[in-house]
């Protein structure tokens, strides 16, 4: 078993839907989460990041880490189109990051 | 541009052969990890420097794959004898570090490596 797991999608929803990506994971001593965007080709870059448990907004972002159950989501508000990528939930103690598989999403116009 | 930047961006390189990629680092960032991503999956963490010392090295990184950061400022990455299975983008983060109780990874372009 993985010790990040992730859906790998894809999900497609429609511009302006509200976005929900999720992550579970094994460990518990990791206690940075982080979100990162990978478009095609790329390398990843940094969306947010939540120490601990807690949520984090930023803009049209919110992170909720809930180290409780060990489950950690990023909602997109207003997706639009520009959105359409690879998000991977990404974790950390030490400061090398364990990944998730990634989410492939689409949002349609 | 002052981000991470590797090179080259694509190797395509035939079974046995050896390559070597090179990852040069924000200025300033004492840190720097190589990951490995294939296709479909998220990054692997294989190695990182804390300035020239090599701190720690993954599983995944078996005896054929060597890196170094001899300055402390660029690293290298080299595969020997590539196989097929060593296909994958090669990723390379860089950031300041350890001081702080967080500091973001900032990622360079990848290095896309093809064995045929």
């Amino acid at each position: 078993q993985k010790e990040v797991e992730q859906d790998p999608g894809p999900l497609s929803v429609p511009e302006g839907a509200i976005v929900s990506l999720n992550c579970t994971y094994s460990n518990s001593a990791f206690q940075y989460f982080m979100w990162y965007r990978q478009y095609s080709r790329k390398g990843p870059e940094l969306l947010m990041y939540t120490y601990s448990s807690g949520n984090k907004e930023d803009g049209r972002f919110t992170a909720q880490v809930d180290k409780s159950s060990k489950y950690i989501s990023l909602f997109i508000r207003d997706s639009q189109p520009s959105d359409s990528a690879t998000y991977l939930c990404a974790m950390s103690n030490t400061g090398k990051l364990i990944f998730g598989q990634g989410t492939t999403l689409q949002v349609k116009p | 541009d002052t981000g991470v930047s590797q090179d080259p961006r694509h190797k395509i390189t035939k079974r046995g052969q050896n390559v070597t990629f090179r990852c040069d680092p924000i200025s300033e960032h004492n840190r720097l990890y190589w990951y490995r991503q294939t296709l479909g999956q998220g990054p692997e963490f294989l190695t990182y420097f804390q300035n020239e010392a090599q701190l720690e090295k993954s599983r995944l990184l078996s005896d054929r794959f060597s890196a170094e950061r001899p300055k402390g400022s660029f690293s290298t990455l080299e595969i020997q004898r590539t196989e097929q299975g060593d296909s994958a983008m090669y990723l390379c983060a860089s950031r300041v570090g350890p001081k702080g109780p967080y500091n973001e990874q900032f990622f360079g372009p990848g290095t896309r490596l093809t064995v045929l």
